[in-house]
């Protein structure tokens, strides 16, 4: 049983195209996160959401839109992809937003815009 | 606004010796800190966190991590290194963003290669 999970786990396209990557989580986390780790392994949040409302959102291009259709799925649509969107994004989920508690990640898509 | 710092890209060990991966933290108010480990193709995996207490946190996989307030210090120990342990290690302090909620902030990893 995944407790997070992300789909595709690869995904390799050509600027100027939109995709999108899931993610649900079956852990009954109240918050889920998208970040993203670059070539140097850095780790950036980008969004996060809470029981499907928008709480973070980072210095993040808008032609990526975050979209939770329930507290268990948060999905990330990225229009006009550019060479610069070349990364590992990663899904997490924490139980509640206030109590200091883990992340859990998913697996990560691996996306190469050529 | 919180960070944290892991001064070591790359961090070599021999089998069965004692590891340490360093992180240093600034934080304004209470530091809640936390471990996660990277292997290959994989998310972050948690390893422990320290909240108050105890400066001596116990985690996952007998990996340790002392928290040291004077220096501002939260560094991952383990007593005796496996090659299994060969991975990414991430430092993370919990911040509060301008909206009041909090986020985590990852340092820049440290590889450590335990070697046989």
């Amino acid at each position: 049983d995944t407790a997070v999970s992300q789909t595709p786990k690869y995904l390799v396209t050509q600027m100027g195209n939109d995709k999108s990557i899931k993610c649900e989580q079956n852990l009954g986390h109240d918050t889920m996160y998208w970040y993203k780790q670059d070539s140097k392994k850095f780790l950036k949040i980008m969004f996060s959401y809470n029981n499907k409302e928008l709480i973070i959102n980072e210095t993040v291009p808008n032609r990526f839109s975050p979209k939770s259709p329930d507290k268990a799925h948060l999905n990330l649509h990225i229009n006009s992809l550019e060479l610069g969107d070349s990364a590992v994004y990663f899904c997490a989920s924490s139980q509640d937003r206030f109590r200091i508690l883990s992340l859990h990640f998913g697996n990560g898509t691996r996306l190469t815009v050529t | 606004a919180q960070s944290v710092a892991q001064p070591e890209d790359q961090v070599n060990v021999a089998e069965g010796n004692p590891l340490t991966v360093k992180c240093t933290y600034s934080v304004s108010g209470n530091p809640y800190l936390f471990w996660y480990v990277q292997y290959p193709n994989r998310g972050l995996q948690f390893l422990l966190k320290y909240i108050t207490g105890d400066n001596l946190v116990k985690g996952s996989y007998g990996f340790e991590a002392e928290f040291n307030k004077s220096q501002t210090s939260f560094h991952l120990k383990k007593p005796s290194a496996l090659v299994s342990d060969s991975a990414l290690y991430f430092c993370a302090v919990r911040d509060p963003s301008t909206s009041g909620t909090y986020k985590y902030i990852f340092g820049t990893g440290t590889r450590l290669k335990v070697l046989a």
